[in-house]
């Protein structure tokens, strides 16, 4: 069975930064994107970016340019989210969420459990 | 950036009503959209993609409709397990924008 799991909860300082990884079994992995969405404390959900495990390609939103990396290790079916320059308004949950396709469609299918980042002094 | 736009923010209704969701995207999406539920303390999970495909395993008391920019979501008889949280999302292209969510309660 699809499975996505994450790493543990982190705390960490302002202006560090912060690796999260999400480690898949049960499906072949370069063959789905991996996306990253984030979560502040009672708010929504937040979309961030997306690897293409396949190539190493990635791309992220506007707001997150210049301080999120999205890589993967395909010996591992591993992807990682690195964010930098950590502010106290980056305290959330972040997951990662496989994409899955169907007659052109694309939507999250399966979701890592998240992980918790804490940005505090 | 496309913007997404959710209505109401939270609603109450009593077990067995019907409920009705609303999303609104800032430009013409086409069916590209999905709708996922959030339960308390939990993972979101998949509903609804292609504005109107269920998604395996959903309950078919779940529905959806719409294109374009206009977008519902609906719960034929709302049952005590479909307290959550529910979130739009566009994926006409990037960025993959959320509504803001409705928090559905009973």
């Amino acid at each position: 069975q699809v499975q996505l799991v994450q790493s543990g909860p982190e705390v960490k300082k302002p202006g560090a930064s912060v690796k999260v990884s999400c480690k898949t079994s049960g499906y072949t992995f370069t063959n789905y994107y991996m996306h990253w969405v984030r979560q502040a404390p009672g708010q929504g959900l937040e979309w961030m970016g997306w690897v293409n495990p396949n190539t190493g390609g990635a791309n992220s939103a506007q707001k997150f340019q210049g301080r999120v990396t999205m890589t993967r290790d395909t010996s591992i079916s591993t992807a990682y989210m690195e964010l930098s320059s950590l502010r106290s308004d980056d305290t959330a949950v972040y997951y990662c969420a496989r994409v899955g396709r169907k007659y052109g469609h694309e939507y999250f299918d399966f979701w890592g459990q998240g992980s918790l980042v804490t940005v505090s002094s | 950036d496309i913007q997404m736009t959710q209505s109401p923010s939270s609603l109450s209704a009593s077990v067995g009503d019907r409920v009705t969701i609303t999303c609104r995207a800032s430009q013409d999406i086409s069916n590209f959209l999905a709708w996922y539920q959030q339960k308390p303390g939990k993972v979101p999970e998949l509903l609804i993609y292609g504005a109107s495909t269920l998604h395996s395993g959903v309950p078919s008391r779940f529905s959806g409709s719409g294109s374009g920019t206009d977008f519902t979501l609906d719960i034929s008889s709302l049952q005590p397990e479909d307290v959550a949280t529910y979130y739009c999302q566009n994926y006409n292209g990037a960025p993959r924008t959320f509504g803001q969510g409705t928090k559905v309660e009973i």
